[in-house]
């Protein structure tokens, strides 16, 4: 089943332990991008890559990193949490070739006390 | 610069009668535009898209949606709501490089 697959599904944790959130997708897909959820707000792009080791920064990258070392993989990595970071995150996935059509894990709700 | 307003934070139908869900643009190019639809605790999922072909775009669910260029409007329609189109609505542009705008959201309550 195509799928993207992110860990954990909810999480409470304390500023400034580091905490990584993993995403996966099955579907051979060379766009990978995380957002945030934020109620009025939409969602956010913070991070995106357009094939393995290529990343760029999206609308609200600060305090968060990612990488991208395998096609299928594209953790983000949130160094030193701060309570402004509590959201719901969600991971997505496309082909280059179709740009806009994203498919999106279930995502992940992050709570930073 | 692309953006997207949804005119509507909340909408609320009765079973059975139509829905419409209204989304303005903005952009430089010739846009994409897409409605997805969010269903609690879930992902998004792409309900219809609109890539410069037809006008009138039909999507999953019964969806539909017309992209009208003179007035930069993507309004979500359908004929008659059903309980389980209870959801959040989400109209996105986008250009070619994938740079995506979302719109804020749209909650839809279906009453009984």
């Amino acid at each position: 089943e195509a799928q993207v697959t992110q860990n954990p599904r909810y999480l409470i944790t304390v500023t400034g332990k580091k905490l990584t959130v993993t995403c996966s997708q099955n579907m051979n897909h060379e766009y990978m991008s995380w957002y945030r959820q934020d109620p009025g707000l939409g969602l956010r792009q913070i991070y995106y890559s357009m094939n393995v080791e290529v990343t760029d920064k999206g609308d609200v990258p600060e305090g968060y990193k990612v990488s991208r070392k395998e096609k299928r993989n594209f953790p983000l990595i949130l160094e030193s949490p701060s309570p402004n970071q509590t959201s719901l995150y969600f991971c997505a996935s496309s082909w280059t070739g179709r740009p806009g059509e994203l498919f999106f894990g279930e995502g992940s709700r992050l709570t930073v006390l | 610069a692309q953006s997207v307003t949804q005119l509507d934070s909340h909408v609320s139908v009765s079973e059975g009668t139509p829905v419409l869900l209204r989304c303005n643009y903005s952009s430089s190019y010739s846009p994409s535009l897409f409605w997805y639809v969010q269903h609690p605790n879930k992902g998004l999922q792409l309900l219809l898209k609109y890539t410069s072909a037809a006008t009138l775009v039909k999507g999953i669910n019964g969806f539909e949606a017309e992209f009208k260029k003179s007035e930069t409007s993507f309004h979500l329609t359908k004929p008659s709501a059903h309980m389980s189109d209870a959801a959040e609505y989400f109209c996105v542009v986008s250009d070619w490089s994938n740079d995506m705008r979302f719109g804020a959201g749209t909650r839809l309550t279906v009453k009984p």
